[in-house]
Order: structure tokens, then C-alpha cells, then sequence
């Protein structure tokens, strides 16, 4: 199993710029998330989904879209992109959403210039 | 949306034990509580989850009492490599779904 794959590793934008973070899991879990991690700060949620079809805003969704087609992908849209996006995006993915165990990506890193 | 809470930062020395407590007053009945660890550059990393009392590994101890509002990750006699970001982890429901968010974590300095 790869496990949580994500991609790009890293990236560099420019203000105004939209791209499409790739998050894909071959687990046949349930339940992903996308999070931020900001310089020297914890993690936040930005969306999450509970299945296919279904996704749900976190606690910083503004300039994110997502979308949930199959149970394996959960990409991740930056719409326009700012400097404060500047971070590092972690993509996880889980069985359930009980807390069950929670499998992280490598993260890619984005720079908006 | 709710978070946990713990101490932002703690210090240690090697071979000492360490309990980091993590605050979570709203867990609902069937929720886990989890922890995870994260190094620099790095995801976050499985540690130990539990349900209630107490939940062991090859790596720490986790302890929940009956009420289930809090819980205390031991890590028995730290090294220098375990020098790292913990996060608990709790679910929260939100609109009627499990959010799983993060709080800001504990920064363990483990010193030679």
C-alpha cells in the first residue's frame, strides 16, 4: 500500500494564481481531512469529508474548495491564491471519523509570492 | 469549533518520565481520544489511542480517567529523539459530523 499520497512536494505561486492540491489514499478509507500548518504553528483543519460525495467545512475554509468523487481522491483548491496561504498542507485520511487513527501525507509545501 | 487543551511547552531531561495532560471536556460517548507526534518538517505520527482507563504500546502509556474529560500521555524515560510536537486528538461534532481538529499542541525539549 502507498499509503496517502500528495502532490505537488512543493510549490511556488504567484498572487491571483488558483492550482489543485492532489490527496489520494488506497486504504479505502472513509474519512479525509485537509489541514494547514503555518511556520512554528499547530495544525487546522480547512475541509473534511465523511465519504464520498460529502464534504464539510473546517475551521479555516475561506479561498479552499473541495470535492469528493471517488472514495480514494480528496483534492484540495486554491481559488486565488494569497500570500497568508503560504504553508504547509497536510492531507490525511482515516477508516472513520471517531478518531480512529489517522494516516498523514509527506504535506506539500506552498509559497505564494 | 472546540479544541482541546494543553500545556503549550514542557521540559525534560533524558531518562526522566514525562506526562503531557490534554483537556477535552466535550468528547462524545463513542469517541477515541488519540495522540499523535510531529517532528519538524514532518507529519504528524500515530503514538497511542485509547477508549477509557489505561492503553499501552511499546512507546508510552495512555491514561483516561472515568469521565473521559481528559487524558495524560506518559512517555517513560525520554531520550533526546523524543524532542517533538504532541498533539491529543479528539473528535467534534459539528453540524451533526466529526470534525477532527487539532489543538495547538505541547512542545516537549528533552535536554542531554
Amino acid at each position: 500500500n502507498a499509503g496517502v499520497t500528495q502532490t505537488p512536494k512543493f510549490q511556488v505561486l504567484k498572487t491571483g494564481q488558483s492550482m489543485t492540491l492532489q490527496c489520494a489514499q488506497d486504504m479505502n478509507h472513509e474519512y479525509m481531512s485537509w489541514y494547514r500548518q503555518d511556520p512554528g504553528m499547530g495544525l487546522r483543519l480547512i475541509h473534511y469529508s465523511v465519504g464520498a460525495g460529502i464534504t464539510d467545512q473546517g475551521e479555516v475554509p475561506n479561498g479552499y474548495n473541495v470535492s469528493r468523487s471517488t472514495t480514494e481522491d480528496f483534492p484540495l483548491r486554491l481559488l486565488s491564491a494569497a500570500p497568508s496561504q503560504t504553508s504547509v498542507y497536510f492531507c490525511a485520511s482515516s477508516y472513520g471519523g471517531r478518531g480512529e487513527t489517522q494516516y498523514f501525507g509527506p504535506g506539500t509545501r506552498l509559497l505564494v509570492l | 469549533l472546540a479544541k482541546t487543551t494543553q500545556p503549550i511547552s514542557m521540559d525534560s531531561y533524558e531518562g526522566q518520565e514525562v506526562n503531557i495532560t490534554c483537556s477535552h471536556n466535550n468528547i462524545a460517548t463513542n469517541d477515541y481520544i488519540t495522540w499523535y507526534q510531529q517532528f519538524p518538517s514532518q507529519g504528524p505520527r500515530f503514538i497511542i489511542q485509547g477508549y477509557k482507563t489505561k492503553v499501552t504500546n511499546e512507546v508510552a502509556s495512555l491514561f483516561i480517567p472515568a469521565d473521559r474529560k481528559s487524558s495524560t500521555l506518559s512517555l517513560p524515560r525520554v531520550s533526546l529523539s523524543d524532542t517533538a510536537v504532541y498533539y491529543c486528538l479528539v473528535p467534534f461534532m459539528d453540524t451533526g459530523r466529526r470534525a477532527l481538529t487539532f489543538g495547538s499542541g505541547t512542545r516537549l525539549q528533552v535536554q542531554p
